[in-house]
């Protein structure tokens, strides 16, 4: 297995420009989430989803969208970036099974907006 | 709403001493603990995960003991190596497991 993915490693964007950052998870993991860390600070939980088609907002939602169209793939979408959003962006997945739910993460992608 | 605090912020600790690190939070209705490690540049590495029913889990020279009714949650790192020299990470989870909340972290280093 290749656990969780992420893409691209690092990014550099301009103010107001779009993108997307990608995950993806072969576990089959029901429950996928997006996090973001900054210096100083743990990381913040941005948006999740506990499966294809629904999503939630987390604790630092603006600025970011998500979906969730297989169970495999969680895409996070930054529309009109901001120097704000600068940040290390992680991404984690989890099962449940018989009530103990590990948190797995992927290696996250480190953004810089100009 | 769920605030984690983590103490020392950083410790610097000679090979071979075991060691404590301390974790706290603010609101006792947790699903489970998690201890995690980060290396420079990396991602997170589950070290152990608690359940909110369980009071400890041990793995190798790791010890993770939980008091939920206080708040708390402790690391013990017997025998300390410079390998595990990296930044510790605490997060409690909300509902079933898949809302994270996270302290910032102790950053740890064992000098050889």
């Amino acid at each position: 297995n290749a656990g969780v993915t992420q893409t691209p490693k690092f990014q550099v964007l301009k103010t107001g420009q779009s993108m997307t950052l990608q995950c993806a998870q072969d576990m089959n993991h029901e429950y996928m989430s997006w996090y973001r860390q900054d210096p100083g600070m743990g990381l913040r939980l941005i948006h999740y989803s506990v499966g294809a088609g629904i999503t939630d907002q987390g604790e630092v939602p603006n600025g970011y969208n998500v979906s969730r169209s297989t169970t495999e793939d969680f895409p996070l979408r930054l529309l009109s970036a901001a120097p704000s959003q600068t940040s290390v962006y992680f991404c984690a997945s989890s099962y449940k099974r018989g009530g103990y739910n590990e948190q797995f993460f992927g290696p996250g992608t480190r953004l810089t907006v100009l | 709403k769920q605030e984690v605090t983590q103490i020392p912020a950083a410790l610097s600790v000679p090979e071979g001493e075991n060691l404590v690190l301390n974790c706290s939070f603010t609101d006792s209705a947790i699903y489970n603990l998690q201890w995690f490690r980060q290396d420079p540049g990396k991602g997170l590495t589950s070290l152990l995960l608690i359940q909110s029913s369980q009071r400890e889990q041990t793995s190798g020279r790791l010890n993770a003991s939980l008091d939920k009714s206080s708040g708390r949650s402790t690391l013990y790192i017997a025998a300390s190596q410079p390998g595990d020299s990296a930044t510790y990470l605490c997060a409690v989870a909300m509902e079933y497991g898949n809302k994270l909340v996270f302290g910032a972290g102790t950053i740890l280093r064992v000098k050889s």
